[in-house]
């Protein structure tokens, strides 16, 4: 089946500095990759949408110069946390999909980033 | 936007026992996904459904499209210790669109 790796699962950082968390997919080619964002106890909610070879798309409230997202290949995306604060720690999420969504959409198994 | 609401927003019941969580949406789906996070993990697809009163079985789990289009249910047989997380509904919310909306979630704990 589908897989995706998602690295580091933890990272500690101190505040002010830049963080990147990468999403690849193993086994297939991801057309599209989204990254998500997890507070404790609540629900998924997306930050963006990457394509490869295109710029991302944020929804809205996301700071594009916050989160930066690369999606140079079909198979590699990043996410990268700049000039983190305490208030980005957070529970990261890639999820990646192929051509034909209608198989779902696979799921990294997310980076727990804490900020100090 | 889209919302979907799921209920209930936490479950305890002892091994064993059947679990019934449902997911409603303000507006219509056209797919509906059931995903089950583990702690510290990224949520795990356990059954896709793509037809209006489609029926699905994955193993113990069952889902259902509900006729209205705004609604899904997931039902778990036999509850055992590993049942144990989050459980999401999930779905795009416009044919197309390949955004998942994320429903609010259901806590299932068991107790011994």
């Amino acid at each position: 089946g589908a897989v995706v790796s998602q690295h580091p699962s933890r990272v500690i950082c101190k505040s002010g500095t830049s963080v990147k968390i990468e999403c690849r997919s193993l086994d297939f080619q991801a057309t599209t990759m989204f990254w998500y964002r997890q507070f404790p106890k609540q629900s998924l909610m997306l930050m963006a949408t990457s394509n490869e070879g295109s710029k991302a798309t944020y929804e809205q409230g996301v700071e594009k110069d916050k989160f930066l997202i690369n999606h140079a290949s079909l198979t590699l995306s990043t996410l990268t946390v700049t000039s983190a604060h305490p208030e980005d720690s957070s529970f990261y999420i890639c999820s990646a999909a192929g051509a034909r969504f209608i198989y779902g959409y696979t799921f990294g198994s997310g980076t727990r980033l804490t900020v100090v | 936007g889209q919302q979907l609401n799921q209920s209930p927003q936490s479950m305890f019941i002892q091994e064993g026992e059947d679990v019934s969580m449902n997911c409603t949406s303000s507006s219509i789906f056209n797919t509906w996904l059931w995903y089950k996070q583990d702690p510290g993990e990224g949520p795990v697809l356990l059954i896709a459904l793509y037809k209006a009163g489609e029926l699905t079985s994955n193993g113990r789990l069952t889902a259902q499209f509900g006729i209205t289009r705004k609604d899904s249910f997931l039902n778990i047989s036999a509850s055992i210790p590993s049942d144990v997380g989050i459980y999401f509904c999930a779905g795009p919310p416009n044919f197309g669109n390949e955004k998942l909306t994320f429903g609010t979630g259901t806590r299932l704990t068991i107790i011994p």
